[in-house]
């Protein structure tokens, strides 16, 4: 079945560094793909999608593409911010209405 | 636009208990899912609505229900309460975009601890 594997957390960054984290996804056709953010005791936020091949989707400087040759999405940020810290889940859709969820990285940054 | 509002926001109830969760999703939106996040494993699919019914079931044993009402809102049920139900539940209500795509908006969720 379809899968999201996200890199695992939590990963440690300075205020204004450049921040990766990489998503890869299995999927028998093709998904739509979404970057989530989830504050601390707070629910899920859309950060970012993208619906087909090479679409980039982007929204507060995050960036993704959506790479079908390597099937991945990884989330880019040029400057980090200390209020960017959250835990971070990438997911995919395809047909059946259900979000398919990564486990999530947590990501900190220190000023 | 309001969000999406879940109530109780936080419920504490013991074992072999029932308990009933409600979602009201974004105005105009007709269909509503329900997610479980748990430390463990991590956000879970348990079922979703459109126009009262049910299109989809993640797996999970018959405690869990839900149903949605003719205004969309939607409820879901976890009877003979266990430990292991404790958990972040979340409702997120969605239409579709441009592209046909489901876009879920996720209320804040409701934590429930069984003790």
């Amino acid at each position: 079945g379809d899968s999201v594997t996200q890199m695992e957390g939590p990963v440690t960054l300075s205020e204004e560094a450049f921040l990766t984290i990489n998503c890869t996804y299995t999927a028998t056709g093709y998904p739509s793909l979404f970057w989530y953010v989830q504050y601390p005791g707070e629910g899920l936020q859309l950060l970012l999608k993208a619906t087909k091949a090479d679409d980039k989707g982007s929204n507060k400087g995050f960036e993704a593409t959506y790479r079908k040759e390597t099937t991945s999405f990884h989330l880019e940020k040029g400057s980090v911010q200390v209020s960017d810290s959250a835990v971070y889940f990438c997911a995919l859709i395809e047909g059946n209405y259900q979000l398919i969820w990564g486990a999530g990285t947590k990501l900190i940054i220190k000023p | 636009k309001a969000g999406v509002t879940q109530t109780p926001r936080y419920l504490i109830k013991t074992r072999g208990q029932q308990v009933t969760l409600s979602c009201s999703p974004i105005s105009g939106h007709r269909s509503v899912s329900w997610y479980q996040q748990t430390p463990g494993q991590g956000l879970q699919f348990l079922f979703e609505y459109f126009s009262e019914t049910q299109r989809n079931k993640g797996n999970f044993p018959g405690r869990f229900s839900g149903r949605q009402f003719s205004n969309s809102r939607s409820e879901m049920n976890v009877s003979t309460l266990e430990l292991g139900d404790s958990a972040l539940y979340l409702c997120a209500s969605s239409s579709l975009d441009q592209n046909l795509v489901y876009e879920q908006y996720f209320g804040p969720g409701t934590r429930l601890t069984v003790t």
